[in-house]
């Protein structure tokens, strides 16, 4: 029972390739984020969806895209990546609003 | 909105007691605690839903004041363990699902 699984755990990427972030999950929860922390700070929201088929942005949406491919999984994609994107992303799903969020072990993305 | 936690940072004796504040400009369907160490993703702590509500975990409780829009995390007799980075984040009454957390407050016990 894995619960939340991010991959890749750790990838270097120089400015402008693109990459996407994976998620899934085995918890058979309705809702999943995308986070990112950069060094010493808090968590801010990146995107999210309530449940499958919906997507929201969160705080700091701009250079990102989302996913929400099924029930499970929900995908990150970097389409130009800046310097500026280089941060821990977490994934993080709940079974609905009000309940506990769990995370996923974070993916650490160097931008150069 | 993003909540406002205080202070910044702590240092405590092992033993010591702690509070974390956390305050938003916002009317808020829920209050979470999560604790963070180096290198680790958050640990969920508690949730709080309902106004007034306190909720604790042996040393660690939680309460809610949904008037003044406002939650405070106490730490009881500390423990080495409970270092850490602790975070609030809050769900709005008219923006559930979207949480957004504080900047943290990071926790620092000592022998």
């Amino acid at each position: 029972n894995a619960g939340v699984t991010q991959t890749p755990k750790f990838q270097v990427l120089k400015t402008g390739q693109s990459m996407t972030l994976q998620c899934a999950q085995d918890m058979n929860h309705n809702s999943m984020y995308w986070y990112r922390q950069d060094p010493g700070m808090g968590l801010r929201l990146i995107y999210y969806s309530a449940s499958e088929g919906t997507t929201d942005k969160g705080e700091v949406p701009n250079g990102y895209n989302v996913s929400r491919l099924n029930k499970r999984e929900f995908s990150l994609r970097l389409e130009s990546a800046a310097p500026s994107q280089t941060s821990v992303y977490f994934c993080a799903v709940t079974r609905d609003s009000g309940n506990t969020i769990y995370f996923g072990e974070g993916s650490w993305l160097t931008v150069v | 909105q993003q909540p406002v936690q205080s202070p910044q940072a702590v240092i405590l004796r092992e033993g010591e007691d702690a509070v974390i504040n956390c305050s938003s400009s916002k009317a808020l369907y829920s209050v979470h605690w999560y604790r963070q160490k180096h290198g680790e993703a958050p640990v969920f702590l508690m949730i709080l839903l309902k106004g007034g509500e306190q909720k604790g975990h042996e040393k660690i409780s939680a309460s809610f004041n949904e008037k003044k829009q406002q939650s405070s995390l106490y730490l009881t007799a500390s423990q080495l363990s409970y270092s850490g980075t602790y975070f609030c984040g809050t769900e709005g009454r008219d923006s559930s699902y979207k949480l957004i957390f504080g900047s943290g407050t990071r926790l620092l016990v000592r022998p």
